[in-house]
């Protein structure tokens, strides 16, 4: 079975400043990876997803994040943060052969500081 | 279009009461899916279905029961509620085909006493 682990529960980062958030899974068969965001007492909405091509990802609102198969990492990264940016971030990782089920990570809950 | 609404928003439950959430979306997909959240433990994957009159099992489908007798319906069942139930609950759909995003609902706060 597949695994995801965000490694930081929570990032602190001022304003402006670049921020990355870790995300590692383990799975044995190729997957289609996922990152979707969470602001205060709302649902999540999709930020960028890798289904396959460039290792390179651009996603909404300056997000992008960078698959590495050897490594089995999929960390999302932005330059320059915004006090909007505030919200928590899943990975996510769905076998490409088993249907359409996700595995989430934990979460990483991004506060940013003016 | 709406996407994916949830009824109700918050409920406070007692022990051992029963209550059904209520799932809808209006995208015409196939897929739809029960999730819970709890803290520092993401969602995790309740039950699910692949179409109408069609469910499965997910990750911790234990306390909970489903029905999908509409295509745009997915309803949540809690027959005998336990604290351990309290979680915000989050529906989700998507279309058929690998890949396909997810889109969800803005959850349910359910509380049990």
């Amino acid at each position: 079975a597949q695994s995801v682990t965000q490694l930081d529960s929570q990032v602190p980062v001022f304003e402006e400043a670049p921020v990355e958030l870790r995300c590692n899974y383990s799975s044995s068969v190729s997957v289609y990876l996922f990152w979707y965001v969470q602001y205060p007492n709302q649902g999540l909405q999709l930020l960028l997803k890798y289904l396959s091509g460039s290792t390179l990802v651009k996603g909404i609102n300056g997000f992008e994040a960078e698959f590495n198969k050897s490594q089995t990492s999929f960390h999302l990264r932005k330059p320059s943060v915004h006090i909007s940016d505030t919200a928590e971030y899943f990975c996510a990782v769905k076998i490409k052969a088993a249907g359409n089920k996700l595995t989430f990570g934990g979460g990483t809950r991004v506060l940013v500081k003016p | 279009n709406a996407g994916v609404t949830q009824t109700p928003k918050f409920r406070v439950l007692k022990t051992g009461q029963s209550m059904t959430l209520l799932c809808a979306q209006d995208m015409n997909h196939e897929y739809m899916y029960w999730y819970r959240q709890d803290p520092g433990m993401g969602l995790r994957l309740i039950h699910y279905s692949v179409g109408e009159g069609t469910t499965a099992k997910g990750e911790v489908p234990d306390g909970y029961n489903v029905s999908r007798l509409k295509k745009q319906n997915f309803l949540l069942g809690l027959e005998s509620a336990a604290p351990s139930q309290t979680s915000v609950y989050f529906c989700a759909s998507s279309s058929f085909g690998s890949g396909r995003q997810q889109y969800f609902g803005p959850g349910t706060r359910l509380t049990v006493t």
